[in-house]
C-alpha cells in the first residue's frame, strides 16, 4: 500500500500568489517525520521544511509552511508569494519511528512528486 | 565543498557491464542510503547502512550490491548493468535525530545502453 499520496501531478500558479501542494500518508506509527524536499531541474534534492508527529504548531520556514493534520493524516505544504525560482518538482516524504533497537534507520519513503511551474 | 559527494555525476556505460557509484560524506554520520529515481517518479531505496557494519537491503536492491568502506564511504554496484538501471541515483546521511533530514548528494545520471 502507498504510503505517501501526493494527488497533484501537476500545479501551475501565478507569480507572487500562494499555492498548496497536497501530500497525505499512511502510518500505524505514533511517532514518526514528515518532509519536504524541491528538485529543480538540474535534479539536486534540496530540503525544505519538516514537521514532527508531536509537533503542536505547523511548521514554517521563510515562505514555506507545512499545514499538518494529524487527524487526516496530510501534511500540505504552503508556498506564499511565489517566484519564479520555485519551478520544480516538489517530493513529501515520510520518515516512520524509531522501532525497539533503531530498526527503522530513519529510512524515507517518498511521494511521486507534484510539478510547480511558476508562471510571471 | 559538497558535505555529500557522488562521484561520477554521469556515465554512459553498456548493458552488462559493471558498474559502481561511489559517495563519500563529511558530515560524520553514520546512517548512508542509496536511493533511485526514474524519470517523473519518486526516490526509491536500494540499500541502506548504520554503520560500517550494518547493510540493509531496500525496496529494489535486486541487481545491486553495497560496500560500507569505511564511516564516510558508501558504494553502489551494478554488477551487470540492464537499461532499465538507467536513472538517477541519489545518496544520501543522516543523523540520529529524528527530526533532522537527511543531507543528498547531487546524484549521479546513469544511462544504460
Amino acid at each position: 500500500a502507498q504510503k505517501i499520496t501526493q494527488t497533484q501531478p501537476g500545479m501551475f500558479v501565478q507569480e507572487k500568489e500562494a499555492v498548496t501542494l497536497d501530500c497525505t500518508y499512511d502510518t500505524s506509527d505514533q511517532s514518526y517525520g514528515l518532509f519536504w524536499y524541491k528538485q529543480p531541474s538540474s535534479g539536486e534534492m534540496i530540503f525544505l521544511i519538516y514537521q514532527g508527529s508531536y509537533d503542536e504548531q505547523n511548521a514554517t520556514e521563510g515562505r514555506y509552511s507545512l499545514n499538518f493534520q494529524k487527524a487526516r493524516k496530510s501534511a500540505n505544504l504552503v508556498i506564499s508569494a511565489s517566484q519564479l525560482g520555485d519551478s520544480a518538482m516538489y517530493f513529501c516524504a515520510m520518515r516512520e519511528g524509531e522501532g525497539a533497537g533503531g530498526t527503522s534507520y530513519g529510512k524515507l519513503t517518498f511521494g511521486q512528486g507534484t510539478i510547480l511551474t511558476v508562471h510571471p | 565543498d559538497a558535505d555529500v559527494t557522488q562521484t561520477p555525476r554521469n556515465r554512459i556505460t553498456k548493458t552488462g557491464k559493471r558498474i559502481m557509484l561511489e559517495c563519500s560524506q563529511t558530515k560524520g554520520h553514520d546512517r548512508m542510503y542509496w536511493y533511485r529515481q526514474d524519470p517523473g517518479l519518486g526516490l526509491q531505496l536500494i540499500y541502506y547502512s548504520f554503520d560500517v557494519k550494518d547493510i540493509n537491503k531496500g525496496e529494489i536492491s535486486d541487481g545491486y550490491s553495497v560496500s560500507r568502506q569505511a564511516q564516510a564511504k558508501f558504494s553502489l554496484s551494478l554488477e551487470s548493468a540492464i537499461p532499465n538501471q538507467t536513472a538517477l541515483y541519489f545518496c544520501a546521511t543522516s543523523d540520529p535525530d529524528s527530526n533532522q533530514p537527511q543531507h543528498f548528494g547531487d546524484g549521479t545520471r546513469l544511462s544504460i545502453l
